[in-house]
């Protein structure tokens, strides 16, 4: 079955970039995902790309996606201390993209 | 616009007893799916909704768990009779389309003791 793999842990200085890496095994899926959970909070949607784009850009955020490789990437530009939280990568479990897979997350640390 | 909601944003119950989890989704998003995580484990699929129906149920864990969704609006879990590992966070996400983008809601902390 499909699986995907984070690093569980980066620390950053606050004003650095921070890059996020993802891989699959494997995915169909129309989108693929980046969500944040801040501490006590839930999952919010951070970003996503369709499967047909190499990089998707929003302010600070810069998403690639390498299919041949299946390698998704998250950077975030000038992070600062509030981008502190848990990033987790998903994709599709099925062809339809109604069921996702997600990484373990991993923990952003931002140190001032 | 209001986003997904979920209910309680806390339970502590006792093993044995039953807990029901709900989730308001989107309004006019057809599609809604609970998902959970355990124990720091990965985010787990549990089911997909479309209106009332159950287009895929196969991440539900055991008989334990019942989800609904009379009406094709809110969704309810119910978790009878709870057990130790159960406990986790329990998610409800909607969107628009099937696979289409899915928004989460803050989830439900479930401790069983």
């Amino acid at each position: 079955g499909e699986d995907v793999e984070q690093s569980l842990f980066l620390s950053v200085r606050e004003g650095d970039s921070s890059v996020i890496n993802c891989t699959y095994t494997d995915s169909s899926s129309t989108y693929l995902y980046w969500y944040k959970q801040e501490p006590g909070a839930g999952l919010q949607l951070l970003t996503y790309i369709f499967s047909n784009m190499d990089m998707k850009q929003d302010q600070r955020l810069t998403v690639l996606l390498n299919k041949k490789d299946k390698h998704l990437s998250l950077r975030i530009a000038d992070t600062q201390t509030g981008d502190s939280a848990i990033y987790f990568c998903a994709v599709s479990a099925n062809q339809a993209g109604t069921a996702l897979i997600f990484g373990k997350g991993t923990t952003l640390s931002v140190s001032s | 616009e209001a986003g997904v909601t979920q209910f309680p944003s806390h339970s502590v119950i006792e093993k044995g007893q039953t807990v029901t989890l709900r989730c308001d989704p989107i309004s006019g998003h057809d599609n809604l799916y609970w998902y959970r995580r355990v124990m720091g484990k990965e985010i787990k699929f549990l089911l997909h909704f479309v209106k009332e129906s159950k287009q895929d149920e196969s991440g539900m864990p055991n008989n334990r768990f019942l989800a609904e969704r009379t009406g094709g609006t809110y969704s309810t879990l119910k978790v009878q009779p709870a057990e130790l590992e159960d406990s986790g966070v329990y998610f409800c996400a909607s969107s628009q389309s099937p696979g289409g983008v899915a928004f989460f809601g803050q989830g439900t902390r479930l401790t069983v003791v």
